[in-house]
């Protein structure tokens, strides 16, 4: 079965420093994997996904994330954080290895806190 | 294009009450999801539809929770009687069908917080 396992419940940094998000992946087959990000009282935001292109991955402002096949493993990263970049972030892994390739499987989240 | 509506916000209601959600997706998106995501958690997927079939149900509590999309347009998704585990947010999202790469990115309504006391 697909799943993700992010390695940090909570995350803090200075504003203007780097952000890592870290998640690890487990999966069969050739995953495909997002990382979602979501603002208190609004709708998960699509940040990015990686389908078997290129194993980096850019995404909406400014985040990008490497898939590292050998460590399994789909980090989410941004050279500089913004004070207005935290949120909950969530790792996710397509299809639960039943059938349905239309499932998104979630990881627990990451709370990132962005200090002044 | 219109995002994903979802109706009501809010709702708060005690244990054994019945509460229904209601969902517009995106015009022309063909699946239809209903995610619960309980606090500190990640969401998990209830139900999903293809227009109006059900594409997988597997982790819908059917003894109490029921969901339909009649016209393969809006969805409700009911709970009868409430428990005060099912306080959650309840995520609609669509997507233009969900097998075929490059159509099967889901949109996020903004979700319904419900309290159950």
């Amino acid at each position: 079965a697909q799943s993700v396992t992010q390695l940090d419940s909570h995350v803090s940094v200075s504003e203007g420093t780097p952000v890592l998000l870290r998640c690890n992946y487990s999966s069969s087959y050739s995953p495909s994997l997002f990382w979602y990000v979501q603002h208190p009282n609004k709708g998960l935001q699509l940040l990015l996904k990686y389908t078997s292109a290129a194993t980096l991955v850019k995404g909406i402002n400014g985040f990008e994330a490497e898939f590292k096949k050998s460590e399994t493993s789909f980090h989410l990263t941004k050279p500089s954080a913004h004070m207005s970049d935290a949120a909950e972030y969530f790792c996710v892994v397509r299809g639960d290895g039943s059938g349905n390739t239309g499932k998104l499987i979630f990881g627990q989240g990451t709370t990132l806190q962005v200090k002044p | 294009e219109a995002g994903v509506a979802q109706s009501p916000r809010y709702k708060i209601i005690e244990k054994r009450q019945s509460v229904a959600f209601w969902c517009n997706p995106i015009s022309g998106h063909a699946t239809l999801y209903w995610y619960q995501q309980i606090l500190g958690q990640g969401p998990k997927l209830l139900i999903q539809f293809q227009n109006n079939g059900v594409v997988d149900d597997s982790q819908l509590p059917k003894d109490r929770f029921s969901a339909e999309r009649l016209k393969g347009v809006d969805s409700t998704l009911k709970i009868q009687p409430a428990k005060l585990e099912d306080s959650a947010v309840y995520l609609c999202a669509s997507s233009l069908a969900f097998d075929r790469a490059g159509a099967n990115v889901l949109t996020f309504g903004a979700g319904s917080r419900l309290t159950v006391l």
